[in-house]
């Protein structure tokens, strides 16, 4: 089975910081997809950013960044010049042939004025 | 619609009652999934339609819940003789490929008393 994992119930940075979000996952496939979605108040599950399993080079949106470690089956998100808007949950999320999202249980941000 | 419009926003309904409700996916999306969200968790799958048949219903967690896309657009989350464990937000998302991740509704907040 498919399983991810988010270590990081919760973090708080100062705004303008940069924070890294883990995340671990496992998979028997070799062609899938990692996404980072957030989820502020309104509950509406944002796209952060995507990452294609088979490229090697670390996609980047911005502000955003990952750490895609495909041998180790890590997948962190990198918050650069953090902004009160970036608080809400983040939550990291797999797919592969079954087309269905599978996401981890949820880190907590809180960017601190 | 410009984006995943899910109704009603809130419901609220008695133990035993039976509730519908809505989702209103991206125009052009072939494909539309249903999750549950408990509270502090990552969305949990429930079940994913291809145009108008359920392609994988495996998440549904009894058969007190039922899902139709009867035109391959709108769908209906239907959940009968409702328990106190099914309060949760139910997502509906949709998506034309998967490469792409899912557009997400705001949910339902579904509680039961």
């Amino acid at each position: 089975a498919q399983t991810v994992t988010q270590s990081q119930p919760e973090m708080s940075v100062q705004e303008a910081e940069t924070v890294t979000l883990s995340c671990t996952y496992d998979t028997s496939e070799n062609n899938y997809y990692l996404f980072w979605y957030k989820q502020p108040p309104s509950r509406q599950m944002i796209l952060v950013i995507r990452q294609e399993a088979y490229k090697q080079q670390n996609a980047t949106e911005n502000r955003f960044s990952v750490n895609f470690q495909k041998a180790a089956k890590s997948f962190s998100l990198k918050i650069s010049d953090s902004q009160l808007g970036d608080t809400a949950m983040y939550f990291c999320a797999l797919i592969w042939g079954a087309q269905k999202l599978v996401f981890g249980q949820g880190t907590r941000l809180t960017i601190n004025p | 619609g410009a984006g995943v419009s899910q109704t009603p926003s809130n419901k609220v309904t008695e133990k035993g009652k039976y509730v519908e409700l809505r989702c209103d996916p991206i125009s052009g999306h072939t494909a539309l999934y249903w999750y549950r969200q408990s509270l502090g968790q990552g969305p949990e799958f429930l079940i994913y339609f291809q145009g108008t048949g359920a392609a994988d219903d495996s998440g549904l967690p009894n058969d007190r819940f039922f899902a139709v896309r009867p035109e391959g657009s709108v769908s209906t989350l239907k959940i009968q003789r409702t328990e106190r464990g099914d309060s949760a937000v139910y997502l509906c998302a949709s998506s034309v490929s998967r490469e792409d991740g899912y557009t997400f509704g705001s949910g339902t907040r579904l509680t039961v008393v």
